[in-house]
């Protein structure tokens, strides 16, 4: 089955700084890559995805990049907030004849913004 | 996005009760959904998918006559607890696959995190 590793674990910054979260995958019939952001006490929120036929998408201040070669893909916040301290997880996903749909989650990334 | 709504968000029973925990599709349908136990800080934990009119299908290791999923309408997803424990306890969250043209996308709902005493 799929295995999707993240890394790091746990990550302080400075307000205005970029961070970098990167997710790895060992499927090669992954073809979707969501990210998703908690807050404590609530349920993931979807903040951008990732097709494997793009290499990159952005949304504002957050990008998502995708090799799939190397079966790695990364998480960008730039101009970080306060706001953006939550715990990021990453999944990876292959179609649903494959799966069911099932995504297979990264263990997450406690992101902290330090104002 | 698209919302999911849970109810109830947080409950506490006493030991050997059912609970029962409600996860809503609210602006669109969804065939498919899935539940999800998290434990403190750790990754979700899938248990099982529900599918509307027929059975869930669980994963390894879940017991499925312990947590019993109910689809049965293509807006709402049941799950319930039977004769809860304390290790019972935990955040139970669930998501609702929404279908679209090429990529089907997955929104989760605000969880339900249940106290057994």
């Amino acid at each position: 089955g799929e295995n999707v590793e993240q890394h790091p674990s746990t990550l302080s910054v400075q307000e205005g700084d970029s961070a970098v979260i990167k997710c790895t995958y060992s499927d090669s019939a992954s073809n979707y890559f969501p990210w998703y952001k908690q807050e404590l006490g609530k349920g993931p929120q979807l903040i951008i995805d990732i097709r494997s036929n793009v290499g990159e998408k952005k949304d504002q201040r957050i990008a998502v990049t995708l090799n799939k070669t190397a079966k790695h893909f990364s998480l960008h916040i730039t101009e970080t907030q306060p706001e953006d301290s939550a715990v990021y997880f990453c999944a990876a996903r292959a179609g649903e004849k494959t799966n069911a749909g099932k995504s297979t989650f990264g263990d997450g990334t406690t992101l902290t913004v330090k104002p | 996005g698209a919302v999911v709504s849970q109810h109830p968000s947080w409950v506490i029973c006493k030991s050997g009760t059912s609970v029962k925990i409600e996860c809503r599709s609210l602006d669109f349908q969804a065939t498919t959904m899935f539940w999800y136990r998290q434990f403190p800080k750790q990754s979700l934990m899938l248990m099982a998918t529900s599918n509307e009119g027929s059975k869930a299908t669980y994963e390894q290791g879940v017991e499925k006559d312990k947590f019993l999923i109910n689809h049965a309408s293509l807006t709402l997803s049941t799950l319930t607890v039977t004769s809860a424990h304390p290790e019972d306890s935990s955040f139970y969250i669930c998501s609702a696959l929404r279908r679209g043209l090429g990529i089907n996308e997955q929104f989760f709902g605000p969880g339900t995190r249940l106290t057994v005493l």
